[in-house]
């Protein structure tokens, strides 16, 4: 499976923009999706295909990957975005699914 | 909609055996792939493998463990994880996603998941 490394933790304050980052060897590569998942819930699509968004997702969520690095930017964050935030990887080839670890997201 | 069930209690070196009900979409068509994922304290979110009628693929680290079938008639996933350990006690999460020639849609579906607990 595909090795990806997500940061452990992020903390921002009301209204700053929060950067969640994944890594691994020639990510950009390939497709990546981001999910957020609150304490005791299932886990919810954020971002599909490097930078789409679902319907119903507002616009302050947005992705990009390039070279090694994908990253989830939550612009203007509010306290209902504190949650797990998990990256995901596609690996076409194989296929193959691979998870990030998980970056906790605190709102001060 | 996506529900998961089964035991919540499998012993140590036991199959474990769930199944995901779907609801608003048929699991025998080619338009999806049907996937299970488990959550666990220790690993994180571990994708276990995923199906659809035409071609299944696993977790590489799992696959000689591993069955996933679908019951077109009762509209269903199944989950078969066999010689089980205690680092396999996790929520066990039913997901839907789909790839094709332009690329990949991530899991737009998931059931609430299940907890299963690997113990004597």
């Amino acid at each position: 499976s595909f090795e990806v490394t997500q940061s452990a933790a992020v903390s921002v304050s009301p209204g700053q923009t929060a950067t969640i980052t994944c890594s691994g060897n020639g990510l950009g590569l390939k497709y990546v999706s981001w999910y957020k998942q609150k304490s005791g819930q299932s886990p919810m699509l954020l971002i599909y295909k490097d930078d789409k968004r679902p319907s119903g997702i507002p616009e302050r969520f947005s992705g990009s990957n390039s070279e090694n690095t994908a990253t989830l930017t939550i612009s203007g964050t509010q306290a209902m975005d504190e949650a797990e935030y998990f990256c995901q990887v596609w690996d076409s080839t194989v296929p193959d699914v691979s998870f990030g670890g998980g970056t906790n997201l605190t709102v001060l | 909609q996506v529900q998961e069930s089964g035991p919540g209690l499998v012993k140590p070196s036991e199959t474990l055996s769930l199944t995901c009900s779907v609801a608003g979409d048929s699991v025998g068509t080619m338009n999806h792939y049907w996937a299970w994922i488990r959550q666990s304290p220790g690993k994180g979110m571990e994708w276990i493998g995923s199906t659809r009628s035409d071609k299944s693929f696993f977790n590489p680290s799992l696959k000689s463990r591993v069955a996933i079938s679908l019951d077109v008639s009762q509209n269903r996933v199944s989950l078969k994880l066999t010689s089980v350990t205690a680092a396999e006690t996790g929520v066990y999460y039913c997901a839907r996603h789909r790839y094709d020639f332009w690329g990949y849609y991530g899991m737009d579906v998931w059931g609430q998941g299940t907890t299963v607990t690997v113990s004597s």
